[in-house]
């Protein structure tokens, strides 16, 4: 099954770091780990990806295992601004090029103050 | 940049009626794609186009159309609308990145119900 495996829920308090866990222990060597974010009535808003190597932006930090088969999102300060539904995504290539994003549930955020 | 543009964003169809959801983006990508999403489920994908002229299916395509004749637009159509089309429709677009690592955007949604 390419889908990936998440908590279904997580609270966590303003200012505190969250860490996000996803499982993905059928990726295949070439497939990349993305995560979006979801707020209510909007599109998925991309956070971050990588493959091998932890990864750093300005919105978050993904590590990932040395045997790739799970990674985790970390938000280092939640805000109420976070509180999304948080979706880990393998992502490949598709036949003539262009990707595939695999969803599954997600993980819904809450952040209280 | 308007970036991804969904149009209409609320449509009732009557079952056996027809419709295009249309999307156009502005940022010259040349990959887009169109998924739903059903409540409680993530997205699954309908169709995907790599650049114009080209289509292919995704995920759950029945019922759907496509197609891409210009690299902006890329029209999702409703052939003959049933109640099991209800959902949020999501169009998504990226450049074509070999490497995989093309960041998809994607639209506000749009919202149909068939009665």
């Amino acid at each position: 099954d390419a889908k990936t495996t998440q908590p279904n829920s997580m609270e966590s308090n303003e200012e505190e770091p969250v860490h996000l866990p996803c499982n993905h222990s059928t990726i295949s060597g070439t497939d990349y780990i993305h995560w979006y974010r979801q707020l209510p009535s909007q599109g998925p808003e991309y956070v971050i990806h990588g493959l091998t190597s932890n990864v750093n932006n300005r919105m978050a930090s993904l590590a990932i295992a040395e045997d790739r088969k799970s990674s985790t999102l970390i938000l280092h300060r939640a805000t109420l601004r976070d509180a999304a539904v948080y979706y880990c995504i393998r992502v490949y290539i598709l036949t003539g090029g262009g990707n595939k994003l695999t969803f599954g549930t997600g993980t819904q955020l809450k952040v209280e103050l | 940049n308007a970036g991804v543009t969904q149009t209409p964003k609320f449509q009732v169809l009557k079952t056996g009626q027809s419709m295009t959801l249309q999307c156009a983006q502005d940022m010259n990508h040349e990959y887009m794609s169109w998924y739903r999403q059903d409540p409680g489920m993530g997205l699954r994908l309908i169709h995907y186009s790599v650049g114009a002229g080209i289509t292919d299916q995704g995920e759950v395509p029945n019922g759907y159309n496509v197609s891409r004749s210009t690299t902006e637009d890329f029209p999702l159509r409703l052939l003959s609308a049933a109640p099991s089309q209800t959902s949020v429709y999501f169009c998504a677009s990226s450049k074509r990145d070999r490497l995989n690592t093309g960041e998809l955007f994607f639209g506000e949604g749009s919202r149909l119900t068939v009665l």
